[in-house]
């Protein structure tokens, strides 16, 4: 079964650092495009970021210099370190997979990041 | 920034056809998609590259695509089509960055 599966997710204070991960499985990691969308409750989709199979990176100016994202093949795992984070983050966070222009056709169930004093 | 527009909300009765447009000006030169999500649960995409359609997804459920505006439209709409709805793309200028609309209640009466 095509599955992703994010964990990482947790409370933390203003200015603080969490990283999330998303495992993968089922499918051939390696071969995706792997992307971080975020939803704060009640409100609509929002791209974080995004890595190519070959490790370009990509990231919205809301999140760049903050966020970084990154993946590790051998582990099927992708991942993405937060840091200076601000009450604006918090949101649930999910990671997608992609190919080429056939879209984020496999999603994880999210992880909930909390920034809060 | 880039930016895709979309009405925030659609009702229809059941056995209507609902339409949600989605409009941007890059949209003549990328590919865009659909998206539905349920309360509590994760997006579901619906629609690829304009008007493909994934496997498992329902024929009731079709894009098309003009000028600067892409429409989802889904015909024969059943209670079970009620959720949210977003449509995503990418900006044209050369910078790589993914925009998703704002997204679209469709409610059944």
């Amino acid at each position: 079964e095509v599955q992703l599966v994010e964990s990482g997710g947790g409370l933390v204070q203003p200015g603080g650092s969490l990283r999330l991960s998303c495992a993968a499985s089922g499918f051939t990691f390696s071969s995706y495009d792997m992307h971080w969308v975020r939803q704060a409750t009640g409100k609509g989709l929002e791209w974080v970021s995004a890595i190519g199979t070959a490790g370009d990176t990509y990231y919205p100016g809301s999140v760049k210099g903050r966020f970084t994202i990154s993946r590790e093949n051998a582990k099927n795992s992708l991942y993405l370190q937060m840091n200076s984070l601000r009450a604006g983050d918090t949101a649930v966070y999910y990671c997608a997979r992609a190919r080429n222009s056939d879209g984020m056709d496999v999603w994880g169930q999210g992880t909930t990041v909390t920034v809060s004093s | 920034s880039y930016e895709l527009t979309q009405p925030p909300s659609v009702s229809v009765s059941p056995g209507q056809t609902a339409r949600i447009t989605c409009s941007g000006d890059a949209l003549p030169k990328q590919y865009a998609y659909w998206y539905q999500q349920k309360p509590g649960q994760a997006p579901v995409l619906v629609i690829y590259k304009d008007s493909e359609r994934p496997s498992g997804i329902p024929e009731r459920f079709s894009g098309s695509s003009s000028g600067t505006t892409v429409t989802l439209t889904i015909s024969g709409v059943q209670a079970e089509d009620e959720a949210d709805y977003y449509c995503q793309s990418a900006d044209s200028s050369g910078t790589y960055e993914v925009v998703f609309g704002g997204g679209t209640k469709l409610t059944v009466l």
